[in-house]
């Protein structure tokens, strides 16, 4: 699998841009890069994923390196209902996803 | 459209029994996977299947077994039920072959053996 590291924690304020950094220095060329998050109580739910150049959709943008080696999740605007775990995932193609710890954000007001 | 429904929500079993919990996915959905969550492992895969075939197994004993049917509903069983598998177990369900792409959780099943 590829292993990836994410800080444990990180704080932000409401309506405040967000950077959650993910490193992913064994991932393949092929490997897709996959985010994740899960509120209290609820299943995850699944946020963006990219494979070399930037992505954007209407939950979050999506920052991967040159090298591949880490990317950044990028919330434009933080809101209390963005407090939750993040998952960054390095998929090997085994149709599987293998979640770390991720990083559990929390949202001032 | 509907999302990924699991069934029943909550379940309290004994030491030595059996279950099976269910999972319907997303309408058009062929991929359908099998999470096991708790406090100290976190979440670990349990199995995928496609259009009816088993692809992917994740490291859990024989005791845990599942099976999808025509309609890509899911079900999972485990036998002789022991206190480690009290835990959240999550379906999710994907459009892509590729089965983790895009993947829909459900809400879970809150298993409790006691």
């Amino acid at each position: 699998d590829a292993k990836t590291t994410q800080p444990n924690s990180m704080e932000s304020n409401e309506e405040e841009p967000v950077h959650l950094p993910c490193n992913h220095s064994t991932i393949s060329g092929t490997d897709y890069i996959h985010w994740y998050r899960q509120l209290p109580s609820q299943g995850p739910e699944y946020v963006i994923h990219g494979l070399t150049s930037n992505v954007n959709n209407r939950m979050a943008s999506l920052a991967i390196a040159e090298d591949r080696k880490s990317s950044t999740l990028i919330l434009h605007r933080a809101t209390l209902r963005d407090a939750a775990v993040y998952y960054c995932i390095g998929d090997t193609g085994r149709r599987a996803l293998t979640f770390g710890s991720g990083t559990r954000l929390q949202v001032q007001p | 459209k509907a999302g990924v429904t699991q069934t029943p929500r909550y379940l309290i079993k004994t030491r030595g029994q059996q279950v099976t919990l269910s999972c319907s996915p997303i309408s058009g959905h062929r991929s359908v996977s099998w999470y096991q969550q708790t406090p100290g492992q976190g979440l670990q895969f349990l199995f995928e299947y496609f259009s009816e075939t088993q692809r992917n197994k994740g490291n859990f004993p024989g005791r845990f077994s599942g099976r999808q049917f025509s309609n890509s509903r899911s079900e999972m069983n485990v036998s002789t039920l022991e206190l480690g598998d009290s835990a959240l177990y999550l379906c999710a369900s994907s459009l892509w072959e590729q089965g983790g792409l895009e993947a829909f959780f459900g809400q879970g099943t809150r298993l409790t053996v006691v």
